[in-house]
Order: C-alpha cells, then structure tokens, then sequence
C-alpha cells in the first residue's frame, strides 16, 4: 500500500458544527503532517506529527486540534470554524527521521467549505 | 526561515516540445533536499523528483530533470517531450532536515498548460 487515504473528500460544514477529517497510510511511515491551502496558493503547514506526538504546531487557532492516535491514522479536529478557514486541507505522511530524500507522500485532501 | 520563489506564475508549452521552470530559494544552511512537486486538477500532490543539496549531479527521472546550482541557490525543473498529462501546477520545495521531523516549504507555484 503506497497511499494516503483521506476522509471525507468534501465537508460542508456549519460556524457551529464540529466535524472531523481523517487521514490514514499503511507505509510504516512515522511523520504525520497537515497543510492548509487556498485556492491557487501553496499548501501551508499546520502539524508536523514524528512518532505520535505532536512536534510542529504553526500557530494553528485552537479551532483545530490534531489528533494521532497510532502510526498510521491522523485525525483534525475541527470546531467552531469561521468561513476563511474553507480550503482544501492535505495530510502527507513520511519515513521520518533520517529519510528525507523520499520527501513526502500527499493524500487527495479534503475540500471544506465553512458556511 | 527559508524562503522558495517561483517566479513564473504561468507558462505554456507546446506537446512535445521542452520547457524548464526556475525556482530559487534562500538558506543558510549546507543541508538540505529540494523537490519538485505536481498538482493536478485532481488536487494530489505527486512527486516530480529530487535532489541532495551535497550531491552535485543533478537528479533525472525520464523526462524530467533539473539543473541544480547550489551556489547560485537555483533549481530548475525540464519537462522534456512534454504530454498533455504534465499540464498541472508545479511546485519548488525545500525541506530542512530537523532532530526529529522534516519540515517542506513551498514556493508560491507555476501553472503549466501543455497544448496541442
């Protein structure tokens, strides 16, 4: 298995719902991230998971809380969300420490729109 | 903080024909890997290739393939024969190795459009 599955594909989801996207890789990567990107701009780094615990946080608003419960999953939390936070958010997942030549690989996304 | 600039918004290219887009980027550091990656309209962002800041060979798979000048901090990718399939947006990145997780920095993107 050579890919990142992410979940759903796309959100529509209200300022006051609390809803969930889901990342998920069998590659025994052990570097878990996710980005942020609007429409035509790059992708923004918002976690950096290595082994389970959290060692990147971009000053992400606490309207979004990550979450990794096991090597191969990686879950976002999303809560209270306002309509500039509608993007498409990517998970990518690398080897991990020592093994930066592979670079990372990127799931599909999700696109969110917040209404 | 490194920064990664592209500064072709846009280009074009005709099948078949060959096209090269630049990238440089700013580091104070002598370790480091660049990559070029492709996002299609299906929105996966898929990697080009690659290349080790301390090797000087530039890096070529199949048609694809980059000048790599470390002292000038420049990294072009050359899309050889190019196919209607490579019409994507293409980014530079550049990732700093750190103690326990990489970090990938993108440059702001070049559209590509290949036409008939």
């Amino acid at each position: 298995d050579t890919e990142v599955t992410q979940t759903p594909k796309h959100l529509v989801m209200g300022m006051t719902n609390k809803k969930s996207l889901k990342c998920e890789q069998h590659m025994g990567h052990r570097a878990m991230y996710w980005y942020k990107q609007k429409a035509k701009k790059p992708p923004e780094l918002m976690f950096v998971y290595s082994y389970e615990k959290l060692s990147i946080n971009e000053s992400v608003p606490s309207r979004f809380s990550p979450e990794c419960p096991n090597s191969s999953l990686l879950n976002l939390h999303l809560h209270a969300l306002q309509p500039e936070d509608s993007a498409l958010y990517l998970c990518a997942s690398s080897l991990g420490q020592g093994n930066f030549l592979y670079g990372y690989t990127f799931g599909s996304g999700t696109r969110l729109t917040v209404v | 903080a490194q920064t990664v600039t592209q500064s072709q918004p846009e280009m074009s290219v005709q099948e078949a024909e060959t096209v090269t887009l630049s990238c440089t980027y700013d580091t104070s550091e002598n370790n480091y890997y660049l990559f070029w990656y492709k996002q299609p309209p299906s929105r996966q962002m898929i990697l080009v290739i690659r290349q080790e800041a301390y090797k000087q060979q530039n890096a070529t798979e199949n048609r694809f393939s980059v000048n790599f000048q470390k002292a000038a901090k420049s990294f072009s990718l050359k899309i050889s024969d190019s196919q209607l399939g490579d019409t994507a947006m293409y980014f530079c990145a550049f990732m700093n190795p750190t103690g326990t997780a990489s970090k990938l920095t993108f440059g702001t993107g070049t559209r590509l459009q290949v036409t008939l």
